[in-house]
């Protein structure tokens, strides 16, 4: 099975800030990898789908990149609703995730 | 808009089978692929598998021998079977409508939590 290696574990951010999570693969994905936020007692939610895809619905400071191996998730101008925990999954073998990163408030 | 809601049995005793439904409004089973997943109290979470529209299936290689996914489109319900449950079984389980196999998941349920205890 393809391995998801995703950093940091936890990241400690402010309202405003933009942040970073890394999601590295034990192989190529291609562009095969998607984005979760979750919430305690919320459904999971699809953020990103093919490495860059916005899902409608999601606001604009939200935003994928990479390809093959190595894929980032970028947050902007963080708002509260946005302090969860957030994974990446590829599709292209079975499907694994990362292991999350949960994002708190310093 | 379409809405997934788990449902089952919130305590298992180990050895026991598992048997969780996911109920499907708003829409129908009949048109996408359905995975379920786990996240495990650690955080992690876990791919079951997934069956189409039409019945076929894909497990888990890790738990396949124990795991088992069905459809029911009179009843737009999707189940799932997970047999002889020990303590590390205890996660939350949630269902996830998809646009194909080995695709991403763009509408989970909000979960059904499990315990596996003595």
């Amino acid at each position: 099975d393809i391995q998801m290696t995703q950093s940091p574990s936890i990241l400690s951010a402010s309202v405003g800030d933009t942040v970073t999570i890394t999601c590295r693969a034990s192989r190529g994905v291609s562009t095969w990898l998607a984005w979760y936020q979750l919430k305690p007692g919320n459904a999971p939610r699809l953020l990103i789908y093919h490495a860059s895809t916005l899902e409608s619905g999601v606001p604009s400071r939200f935003s994928g990149s990479g390809s093959g191996a190595e894929f980032t998730l970028t947050i902007s101008s963080l708002q509260p609703d946005d302090f969860a925990s957030y994974y990446c999954q590829q599709y292209t073998s079975h499907y694994t995730f990362g292991q999350g990163t949960k994002l708190e408030i310093k | 808009q379409m809405h997934l809601q788990e449902s089952g049995p919130g305590l298992l005793k180990p050895s026991e089978t598992l048997s969780l439904t996911c109920s499907v409004s708003g829409g129908s089973v009949s048109d996408y692929y359905w995975n379920w997943m786990r996240q495990l109290p650690g955080g992690g979470l876990e791919w079951l598998g997934y069956i189409s529209y039409s019945g076929s299936t894909n497990y888990n290689p890790s738990l396949e021998t124990r795991v088992s996914i069905s459809i029911d489109t009179s009843r737009n319900q999707v189940s799932l079977s997970l047999t002889s449950v020990t303590a590390t079984d205890t996660a939350i389980y949630f269902c996830a409508s998809a646009g194909g196999p080995y695709y991403f998941s763009h509408l989970w349920g909000r979960g059904a939590l499990v315990t596996v205890s003595s």
